[in-house]
């Protein structure tokens, strides 16, 4: 079946350093989506890509998917404390009934 | 906007009991699925329907029955709880042409 791997599983940064994690798909997706899920809460929609090549930039946040979309980037630049949490990307192959998350990496956040 | 409810959001069984894992939402989405999460897993789809009616098993289906006899609600039962499905339980629902998934709050589930 359809896998997603997302790397690292765990990173600590320094405030104000940036932060990249990585998603990669066994199969050719046809968008991609990812979630913020802050300590105790629930996952919270970012973003989804749709597009080879595609990149999008929401504040801080860049979101970049692949020329094959089959792996896409989230790269956090100055990093603050409410960046905290545990971010996942999520691959759709077709429709939106089937979706499959990566393991999620937590990002830590050191004052 | 209520959004997505969930409950209980805690629960503790003992090993073969039975229980439901509500789950309704007030946004109209004819997508909901019900995901488990666990450390180093990530979330798991167990159960998802495209409809009232319809329901179809994902990535997780063992142990679990799902039926959607309306738009709105989405039940998730344990026939027979068993120490493996100890997890957190999220319900969402798909937001239409945006394929944005709406979560739950989640409910942790404890089998002893």
């Amino acid at each position: 079946g359809q896998q997603v791997m997302q790397i690292p599983q765990y990173q600590h940064v320094q405030e104000g350093e940036d932060f990249t994690t990585y998603c990669n798909s066994s199969t050719t997706l046809s968008n991609i989506q990812w979630y913020k899920q802050r300590p105790g809460g629930h996952p919270v929609f970012l973003i989804q890509l749709v597009k080879s090549g595609e990149v999008k930039k929401q504040k801080r946040l860049t979101f970049q998917f692949g020329e094959a979309k089959k792996n896409s980037s989230l790269h956090i630049t100055a990093t603050q404390t409410t960046d905290v949490g545990t971010y996942f990307c999520a691959g759709l192959r077709g429709g939106y009934q089937k979706v499959t998350f990566g393991i999620g990496t937590k990002l830590q956040v050191i004052p | 906007n209520a959004g997505v409810t969930q409950t209980p959001k805690f629960q503790v069984l003992k090993t073969g009991q039975s229980m439901t894992l509500q789950c309704a939402q007030d946004m109209n989405h004819e997508y909901m699925s019900w995901y488990r999460q666990d450390p180093g897993m990530g979330l798991r789809l167990i159960h998802y329907s495209v409809g009232a009616g319809i329901t179809d098993q994902g990535e997780v289906p063992n142990g679990y029955n799902v039926s959607r006899s309306t738009t709105e609600d989405f039940p998730l039962r344990l026939l027979s709880a068993a120490p493996s499905q100890t997890s957190v339980y999220f319900c969402a629902s798909t937001g239409p042409g945006t394929g944005e998934l709406f979560f739950g709050e989640g409910s942790r589930l404890t089998v002893l």
